[in-house]
C-alpha cells in the first residue's frame, strides 16, 4: 500500500521554528517530486514547496522563501520541511503529497492525512 | 503567477443531478490542470489530471474537459458521497496554484 504519513507539527511562538517530516512507504521514493501543501483552517488548498526526486529542483511559493526549506532523504524514504521564523498566517494542516510520473511537475495522486501547525503567542 | 478562478464557489444539487464546475486560468496552460475532491477533515482525492483523463478508481460519472485557459468538472448523476468541496490546480509552472475552491451541498 502506498502510504504518506507526516509528523512533526504542534504548538509554536511566532518566530519559531519547527520541523516536519513525511514518511513514505509501497513505491520507489526516489523515483517521484514530492511536495507540501498546507490549508489554514476554513480555507483553500495553497501550495508551499516541492523537490525533485534527486533534490536537483526546489521550488518555493513566495511566501514562505527564505523562512522554509524543504529536503529528502531517499535512503530513509522521508521528506521533511524545515520552518523557521514562523508567523500567524503560517497556522494550517500541512500535507506532504507524492506526484505522478506522467510529467513535471504532475498532479498530486497520494497524499499524507496532513499535520497540524499551530503559530500562536 | 498563474491565477486559477472556480465558479461557481458554492453549490447546491440533488441526489442524481448533474453538475458542473468551471476553472479558468489567468494565462494558457495548455492541458496541466488537475481536479481534486476534499472532504471535511480530510485530504485531497486527485480525480483528473491532465485536464481530462480520469484518475484510477476514480467512478466514470467524474469527467473533465477543456484546455488553454477554461476547463470543467462534470459529475454526470451526483451521488451522496460526491458532496465534499472540489479543487482545480494548475501544474503548467511554479509557484503551483489551486483554485478557491467550490463548496458541493445537498439541496
Amino acid at each position: 500500500e502506498v502510504l504518506l504519513v507526516e509528523s512533526g507539527g504542534g504548538l509554536v511562538k511566532p518566530g519559531g521554528s519547527l520541523r516536519l517530516s513525511c514518511a513514505a512507504s509501497g513505491f520507489t521514493f526516489s523515483d517521484y517530486s514530492m511536495n507540501w501543501v498546507r490549508q489554514a483552517p476554513g480555507k483553500g488548498l495553497e501550495w508551499v514547496s516541492a523537490v525533485s526526486g534527486s533534490s536537483n529542483y526546489i521550488f518555493y511559493t513566495d511566501s514562505v522563501k527564505g523562512r522554509f526549506t524543504i529536503s529528502r532523504d531517499n535512503a530513509r524514504n522521508s521528506l521533511y520541511l524545515q520552518m523557521n521564523s514562523l508567523r500567524a498566517e503560517d497556522t494550517a494542516v500541512y500535507y506532504c503529497a507524492k506526484e505522478g510520473a506522467r510529467g513535471w511537475p504532475d498532479a498530486f495522486d497520494i497524499w499524507g492525512q496532513g499535520t497540524m501547525v499551530t503559530v500562536s503567542s | 503567477d498563474i491565477q486559477l478562478t472556480q465558479s461557481p464557489s458554492f453549490l447546491s444539487a440533488s441526489v442524481g443531478d448533474r453538475v458542473t464546475i468551471t476553472c479558468r486560468a489567468s494565462q494558457g496552460i495548455s492541458s496541466y490542470l488537475g481536479w481534486y475532491q476534499q472532504k471535511p477533515g480530510k485530504a485531497p482525492k486527485l480525480l483528473i489530471y491532465a485536464a481530462s483523463t480520469l484518475q484510477s478508481g476514480v467512478p466514470s460519472r467524474f469527467s473533465g474537459s477543456g484546455s488553454g485557459t477554461e476547463f470543467t468538472l462534470t459529475i454526470s448523476s451526483l451521488q451522496p458521497e460526491d458532496f465534499a468541496t472540489y479543487y482545480c490546480q494548475q501544474l503548467n509552472s511554479y509557484p503551483l496554484t489551486f483554485g478557491q475552491g467550490t463548496r458541493l451541498e445537498i439541496k
